[in-house]
């Protein structure tokens, strides 16, 4: 079992909907958890970062996060076409970097 | 705005062949990562330096890898021989110096995406 669970999708969604993705871990040593976007061809870029339980938002995303149930989510309200991308979940303990399968998100104009 | 560099940006090789990649990390950033994405997946770590010293390589497969960063600043990743099994999109990140023990932010290259046929 990998440390950490995403589910791959692929997600297609139209315009203006909101778009929930998420991600399970199985390691209680995280405590930093980053959601990452990864445009075709080309590297990922941090999209936000949260340590430890709780919630953040930063315009139309919001992510949350449960250590209770090893559970993180990212939503994107108000999703537009150019959010269309694969977007990796990325946990660490200390130094090292764990990320999901990465899920694929289609926005449909 | 200041990025991480890599080339080549892609790479077609016949197995058995050697190959490599290198990446210049941002100016300052002490710590470097290459990581490896076959496609559908996340990427998975290779190898860490921190400055020109290896910090982790577990999962780098030492028979057919190797990696370099001499002077602590630019780095090279080399597969020789090979494998079809090889093809995949190879990462290099770096993060600032002071933040290795944190969950800061990598700052990722745009990848050296390799076919071995």
């Amino acid at each position: 079992q990998k440390e950490v669970e995403q589910d791959p999708g692929p997600l297609s969604v139209p315009e203006g909907a909101i778009v929930s993705l998420n991600c399970t871990y199985s390691n209680s040593a995280f405590q930093y958890f980053m959601w990452y976007r990864q445009y075709s061809r080309k590297g990922p870029e941090l999209l936000m970062y949260t340590y430890s339980s709780g919630n953040k938002e930063d315009g139309r995303f919001t992510a949350q996060v449960d250590k209770s149930s090893k559970y993180i989510s990212l939503f994107i309200r108000d999703s537009q076409p150019s959010d269309s991308a694969t977007y990796l979940c990325a946990m660490s303990a200390e130094y090292k970097l764990s990320f999901g399968a990465g899920t694929t998100v289609t926005v449909r104009a | 705005e200041a990025e991480v560099a890599q080339s080549p940006r892609y790479k077609i090789t016949e197995k058995s062949q050697a190959v490599a990649f290198w990446c210049d990390p941002i100016s300052g950033h002490a710590t470097l990562y290459w990581y490896r994405q076959i496609l559908g997946q996340g990427p998975e770590l290779l190898v860490q330096f921190q400055d020109e010293s290896v910090v982790d390589d577990s999962q780098l497969p030492k028979d057919r890898f190797s990696a370099e960063r001499l002077k602590g600043v630019d780095s090279t990743l080399k597969i020789q021989p090979a494998e079809l099994g090889d093809s995949a999109m190879y990462l290099c990140a770096s993060r600032p110096a002071g933040t290795s023990g944190s969950g800061g932010e990598l700052f990722f290259g745009e990848g050296s995406r390799l076919t071995v046929l």
